[in-house]
């Protein structure tokens, strides 16, 4: 089946600084999504990607949707402790509108 | 407006024991969907619902199965539970299939499996 590849797995940064992570795919999305979960919560959609090539940002977050359609990746500047928790990545699938999701980058701010 | 909601938050069962996971979607939302979080695999789809109708399904065996019901509440049931159902479970309402920037998840089910 269709998989994501989510990197990096997990990140401790120092507050202030800016992260990156990115997803890739072996197959064409014609959506990509980008989620932030918390613990003991379900995901929270951030940012939502419809066309190749589109930049778009939602505050301190910014987000790219790859121009073959296969990749995606998510900044995140100035980082704040409340950036803390899990980042996913997600491809629509174009016919079934499914999800399929990265495994997910682990963030860590410290202090 | 009240989010999506999953009852219950956290449940122990036994190998070969069956389980029943409820959810509540917004209000007004028709498409329900369910997944699977674990560690090793992620997040993982295990089907939608639909005005009362399955629209898809994952690769998951026949023990997971799934209604809804006319209020669009719906229920994920699965039986002869083995250890590696151990997750959280997680639903998603949106107003219509395929809305999934409006797509919103419940805090999910934790299920053990002893």
């Amino acid at each position: 089946g269709q998989q994501l590849n989510q990197s990096p797995q997990s990140m401790f940064i120092q507050e202030g600084e800016d992260v990156s992570m990115n997803c890739t795919s072996s197959s064409i999305f014609n959506t990509w999504l980008w989620y932030k979960q918390d613990p003991g919560e379900g995901p929270v959609l951030l940012i939502a990607l419809y066309k190749a090539g589109e930049l778009t940002s939602n505050g301190r977050l910014t987000a790219q949707f790859g121009i073959t359609r296969k990749d995606s990746f998510l900044n995140i500047s100035a980082s704040i402790p409340s950036d803390v928790g899990i980042y996913f990545c997600a491809g629509e699938e174009d016919s079934s509108y499914k999800l399929i999701f990265g495994s997910g980058t682990r963030l860590l701010v410290r202090p | 407006k009240a989010g999506v909601t999953q009852t219950p938050r956290y449940l122990i069962k036994t190998r070969g024991q069956q389980v029943t996971l409820s959810c509540s979607p917004i209000s007004g939302h028709r498409s329900v969907s369910w997944y699977q979080q674990t560690p090793g695999q992620g997040l993982q789809f295990l089907f939608e619902y639909f005005s009362e109708t399955q629209r898809n399904k994952g690769n998951f065996p026949g023990r997971f199965s799934g209604r809804q019901f006319s209020n669009s509440r719906s229920e994920m049931n699965v039986s002869t539970l083995e250890l590696g159902d151990s997750a959280l479970y997680l639903c998603a309402s949106s107003l219509v299939p395929g809305a999934s920037y409006e797509q919103y998840f419940g805090p999910g089910t934790r299920l053990t499996v002893t």
